[in-house]
């Protein structure tokens, strides 16, 4: 079946512009969440959507970043105002249920700021 | 908290070779533990997910062990081949749902 599909692949933008990534979840996995994985450095966690409960943000780095769910499926994280230090790789992921269920990564969408 | 080291950062090893990657955790108290690989440019694959009450799992050529108690897991990759070269990383689930991710051990395999 199809797995998790995040667009776009790769986004260049110049700094002080606002981008949104987008995130396909598995079909029926109730639980998506969001990292970010910036070069030489470990995966982050940002974002957390099981079902209809309030989102965990806490990993969200500042509030340039925000995250929606719409319909308990598609996902898009939005930064605002990005800085060069944005620049990394976004992952998305699901699970059938809320962690600590097994994840399904997406292939991420490198994102640099320039 | 939770801290989880990957050891080595780096292996190089020839074709055919059985290898051993290391994780270790600071928090035993985790539900699960999974090892993804991750290729260049490419999103991170599940390789095996060890769930806290077991103490091994098997996939092919893969073997990944879980010892809670001294805080450890390792991945065995036998009979090594050069499309297995990718970054390895490892990852434990405690109470709450976030994932905490060691730093990854890049293995090259040579022809």
């Amino acid at each position: 079946g199809a797995g998790v599909s995040q667009s776009p692949s790769n986004k260049v933008t110049e700094k002080g512009k606002d981008v949104e990534l987008r995130c396909d979840p598995i079909s029926g996995h109730t639980a998506l969440y969001w990292y970010r994985q910036s070069l030489g450095q470990g995966l982050e966690f940002l974002i957390y959507f099981q079902g209809n409960s309030a989102p965990d943000k806490s990993g969200l780095p500042s509030d340039r970043f925000s995250a929606e769910r719409t319909g308990g499926s598609v996902s898009t994280l939005t930064i605002q105002r990005t800085q060069q230090e944005d620049s990394a790789v976004y992952l998305c992921a699901s699970s059938l249920r809320q962690a600590p269920y097994e994840q399904y990564f997406g292939p991420g969408t490198r994102l640099t700021v320039t | 908290k939770q801290e989880v080291t990957q050891i080595p950062a780096a292996l190089s090893v020839p074709e055919g070779e059985n290898l051993v990657l290391n994780c270790s955790f600071t928090d035993s108290a985790i539900y699960n533990l999974q090892w993804f690989r991750q290729d260049p440019g490419k999103g991170l694959t599940s390789l095996l997910l060890i769930q806290s009450s077991q103490r091994e799992q098997t996939s092919g050529r893969l073997n990944a062990s879980l010892d809670k108690s001294s805080g450890r897991s390792t991945l065995y990759i036998a009979a090594s081949q050069p499309g297995d070269s990718a970054t390895y990383l490892c990852a434990v689930a405690g109470s709450n749902y976030q994932l905490i991710w060691g730093a990854g051990t890049k293995l090259i395999i040579k022809p």
